[in-house]
């Protein structure tokens, strides 16, 4: 059964700082890798999808990077904002036909202070 | 504007009673799926379809039932068997084959009486 593990759980930066956030999966027999930010309260919005032929995506600040065969994903981001302040969650989805099943992390709450 | 709709925000849960949670997507997704949260952990599936008419069990099926008479529609109803209800409730849609995002809505937040 595949698990997917976060560290840090939480992490609090000062405002500019560049910041690494890791996801790493024990089967790595994976589809696809998503990046997700999640406000208190509030559903999901994906912010990097990267599937398992790539190697990394990017998206302005964020930076996504995939690496199968070790089963580790991390998350790169530049010059952090106070906005950036947020739970971020990694999901895997498996491969069985259309299925589409993910696995989710536990998360990372990051703050950003000013 | 495209997107997935949850209703209601909160909802509230006496002994024994049933409840039903709504989600509407007007995005054409194929696949649609229905997710507990619980504080300070990640997501866990509960029902997923693919398409109308056909729906799969996920890792925390028990106590929970769902239907999939529309496209854009996937209710999911947490039954009296369902002994620890209280959680936040998604649920995400998406275009089958896993190649495009999936996109969430904003949340059911149950609690019990």
């Amino acid at each position: 059964k595949q698990e997917v593990t976060q560290i840090p759980a939480a992490l609090s930066v000062p405002e500019g700082e560049n910041l690494v956030l890791n996801c790493s999966f024990t089967d790595s027999a994976i589809y696809n890798l998503q990046w997700f930010r999640q406000d208190p309260g509030k559903g999901l919005t994906s912010l990097l999808l990267i599937q398992s032929s790539q190697r990394e995506q990017t998206s302005g600040r964020l930076n996504a990077s995939l690496d199968k065969s070790s089963g580790r994903s991390t998350l790169y981001i530049a010059a952090s904002q106070p906005g950036d302040s947020a739970t971020y969650l990694c999901a895997v989805m498996e491969r069985e036909t259309n299925a589409g099943k993910s696995t989710f992390g536990d998360g990372t709450t990051l703050t950003v202070k000013p | 504007d495209g997107g997935i709709t949850q209703s209601p925000k909160y909802l509230f849960r006496k002994e024994g009673q049933n409840v039903t949670l709504s989600c509407e997507q007007n995005l054409n997704h194929d696949a649609m799926y229905w997710y507990r949260q619980d504080p300070g952990q990640g997501l866990r599936l509960i029902y997923y379809s693919q398409i109308v008419n056909d729906f799969q069990k996920g890792d925390i099926a028990e106590g929970y039932s769902v239907s999939r008479e529309k496209k854009e529609s996937f209710p999911l109803t947490v039954t009296s068997a369902q002994k620890n209800p209280t959680a936040f409730y998604l649920c995400a849609s998406s275009f089958q084959g896993g190649r495009q995002p999936q996109h969430f809505g904003d949340g059911t937040r149950l609690s019990i009486l």
